[in-house]
């Protein structure tokens, strides 16, 4: 399957701490996008980078991507309540071919 | 607007309805597409519009039929469902027909019961 795994499936952390989660995928990809979903919602697009790129920030966002070891890793730092939601990776593939959602890691930060 | 909108929020249909799910977006963008979400799950992609024209059909069944009756419209028939189809179901768009290389918007999705 080219799907990416996230890990962990569930992280629970305290209001200001960090919080890190990691995507694996098995195939060459063209880009990977990390999106937030909070409950029962749509959505929300987050970070996409490119094959050719090892490093992103937005805001309180970092990813990495290592393209070597076939993962990427999104750090939320000083994490807030509002925070809480299930997060997704997203493998992007030149052409056609349409995103493969990972199955996604449940973030809860308790206040 | 960046801003994909779908209505209605929640549906509850029974097995013998005919529904329909719209999506709209205003960004310009040339392909949008329907996922079905179960809870705890990613999204399962549906179908592919690209420049108003099917371009991925994901074996779904016939009971849910596809329509872009323009660029910025992408609705949903829904007939003859099961208890098994309840789920979200997300409308999305993105800018480019290389559905792969660029971010998808996502509208906040329609909740649909089927009983």
């Amino acid at each position: 399957s080219q799907q990416g795994e996230e890990d962990p499936q569930a992280l629970s952390i305290q209001e200001g701490e960090n919080a890190t989660m990691n995507c694996s995928y098995k195939t060459s990809i063209n880009n990977l996008q990390w999106y937030r979903q909070n409950s029962g919602r749509g959505l929300v697009h987050l970070i996409l980078i490119r094959s050719n790129e090892r490093e992103k920030h937005s805001g309180r966002l970092r990813v990495t991507l290592d393209t070597s070891k076939k993962s990427s890793s999104l750090l939320i730092t000083a994490s807030r309540a509002a925070d809480t939601a299930s997060y997704f990776c997203a493998t992007g593939f030149s052409g056609n071919t349409p995103l493969v959602f990972g199955k996604g890691t449940r973030l809860s930060v308790i206040a | 607007d960046t801003e994909v909108t779908q209505t209605p929020k929640h549906l509850v249909m029974g097995m013998t309805n005919k529904k329909s799910l719209k999506c709209e977006q205003h960004m310009g963008h040339r392909a949008m597409y329907w996922y079905k979400q179960k809870a705890k799950k990613p999204p399962e992609l549906m179908f592919v519009y690209s420049y108003e024209k099917l371009s991925i059909n994901e074996s779904v069944p016939s009971r849910f039929s596809p329509e872009c009756p323009n660029s910025s419209l992408l609705n949903l028939h829904l007939h003859a469902l099961q208890p098994e189809d309840s789920a979200l179901y997300l409308c999305a768009s993105s800018p480019r027909d290389r559905i792969g290389s660029y971010e998808q918007y996502f509208g906040p999705g329609t909740r649909l019961t089927v009983t």
